[in-house]
């Protein structure tokens, strides 16, 4: 089992809802990751916290909207999601800088 | 920007046959670099991992990877595969300074009985 809980692990949604995915890690970890993955695709980096500061976003819509409550806790608030944003969401934590990424089990997000 | 390139898309082979996978990236500088595997249904878990030191590094279930700088590679290697390898194999870069991990496209490892 991953060290790195996300939830829900699956989520159906119209393209007006909002939704939030959470993810949690008590490993001590600084950073850490959104990600998305498209079916047979790597994952592709969204946005990284660093001490609960956002230190990365790599151009992403301002559909998503990410948050980091605390060392432990990232969230990724959606609305007005578009049908081409259906993919795996996964969540990570490191240490930080280049260390190792752990990664939770993703949550699988279907846009209808 | 970064890229890295994983050419064997899909790897079919028998058990205890060899296995090597490759890997190129095309950042100049220091590197770190990581195999990753997702078995199916299950989250992304990290098999070994090159920071520095000895370029051939081992990781876990028997797999090892060497670093030959020269050829910008990092190719995954396990001498006898077994059924339950069967899984995608995604290796990774990144580069001093920086936390972006930049994937291959992975490589689909099937394992036949």
């Amino acid at each position: 089992d991953t060290e790195v809980t996300q939830t829900p692990k699956h989520l159906v949604m119209g393209m007006t809802n909002k939704k939030s995915l959470k993810c949690e890690q008590h490993m001590g970890h600084r950073a850490m990751y959104w990600y998305k993955q498209k079916a047979k695709k790597p994952p592709e980096l969204m946005f990284v916290y660093s001490y609960e500061k956002l230190s990365i976003n790599e151009s992403v819509p301002s559909r998503f909207s990410p948050e980091c409550p605390n060392s432990s806790l990232l969230n990724l608030h959606l609305h007005a999601l578009q049908p081409e944003d259906s993919a795996l969401y996964l969540c990570a934590s490191s240490q930080g800088g280049v260390q190792p990424q752990h990664f939770g089990d993703g949550t699988r997000l279907s846009i209808l | 920007a970064q890229s890295v390139s994983q050419h064997n898309h899909h790897v079919i082979l028998s058990e205890a046959a060899s296995l090597e996978l490759g890997c190129n990236y095309s950042y100049g500088g220091t590197v770190n670099l990581f195999w990753y595997v997702q078995y199916p249904g299950q989250h992304l878990q990290l098999l070994l991992k090159y920071f520095s030191g000895d370029p051939l590094v081992k990781g876990i279930k028997g797999f090892e990877a060497e670093f030959i700088k020269s050829k910008f590679s990092f190719n995954l290697r396990k001498p006898s595969v077994q059924w339950s390898d069967t899984a995608e194999y995604f290796c990774a870069v990144n580069h001093f300074g920086n936390e972006k991990l930049t994937f291959g496209t992975g490589t689909r490892l099937t394992i036949i009985p």
